[in-house]
């Protein structure tokens, strides 16, 4: 059973900062992973899609790579702004025998950017 | 920018009650989901529906639960016989072309039982 994990739970950062938040999974057989952003009270806003067969992906100052054979996704942030602060919440479609419709999510990295 | 839109955005209702939480996904979208998220807990995947019918179902969506695709734009969760530990967050989701294509999320539907 697929299993996303992330870390750390909350991160808290001055603005201007650059920072990482972390993802693995615990079954590399995934078709691609997707990274969230969720604002309080609020739906989920997709940030980045990465097909399995690729290694990274960028939207502006947002960076996320992919190690499918490690289990591991990473979410970078340059020059970090107070309009950042959200919970990021990173997610795996499986790909199992005949696929799968499901994205597994792991429960969040609530970032905290403080002026 | 087209989005999914979901309402009532709160819906309180008493257990063994009925509910149907509605949502407009994005017009051109072929996908449609439904997921929940328990106060603190990951989200959790619950249905997906693709022409018109189930494509494919998690262990929590039983026969309690049920979707329609009413018209050509609305998609709806029925939760029969509400208990308390239905009480969640619940999204619905649509995508262009299934999983090669990224999900947009509505706002959710709170969903309190008392």
């Amino acid at each position: 059973k697929q299993e996303v994990t992330q870390i750390p739970a909350a991160l808290s950062v001055p603005e201007g900062e650059n920072l990482v938040l972390n993802c693995s999974f615990t079954d590399s057989a995934i078709y691609n992973l997707q990274w969230f952003r969720q604002d309080p009270g609020k739906g989920l806003t997709s940030l980045l899609l990465i097909q399995s067969s690729q290694r990274e992906q960028t939207s502006g100052r947002l960076n996320a790579s992919l190690d499918k054979s490690s289990g591991r996704s990473t979410l970078y942030i340059a020059a970090s702004q107070p309009g950042d602060s959200a919970t990021y919440l990173c997610a795996v479609f499986p790909l199992g025998q005949g696929g799968s419709e499901k994205l597994v999510f792991g429960k969040g990295t609530k970032l905290t950017v403080n002026p | 920018e087209p989005e999914v839109t979901q309402t009532p955005s709160h819906q309180v209702t008493q257990m063994g009650q009925e509910v149907i939480l509605r949502c407009v996904p994005i017009s051109n979208h072929l996908y449609f989901y439904w997921y929940r998220q328990i106060l603190g807990q990951k989200v959790e995947f619950l249905v997906s529906f693709y022409n018109n019918e189930i494509s494919e179902k998690s262990e929590i969506f039983d026969d309690q639960f049920s979707v329609e695709r009413p018209d050509g734009s609305n998609f709806t969760l029925k939760i029969r016989s509400t208990k308390l530990e239905d009480s969640a967050m619940y999204f619905c989701a649509s995508s262009e072309v299934g999983t090669d294509s990224p999900l947009h999320f509505g706002n959710g539907t709170r969903l309190t039982v008392t």
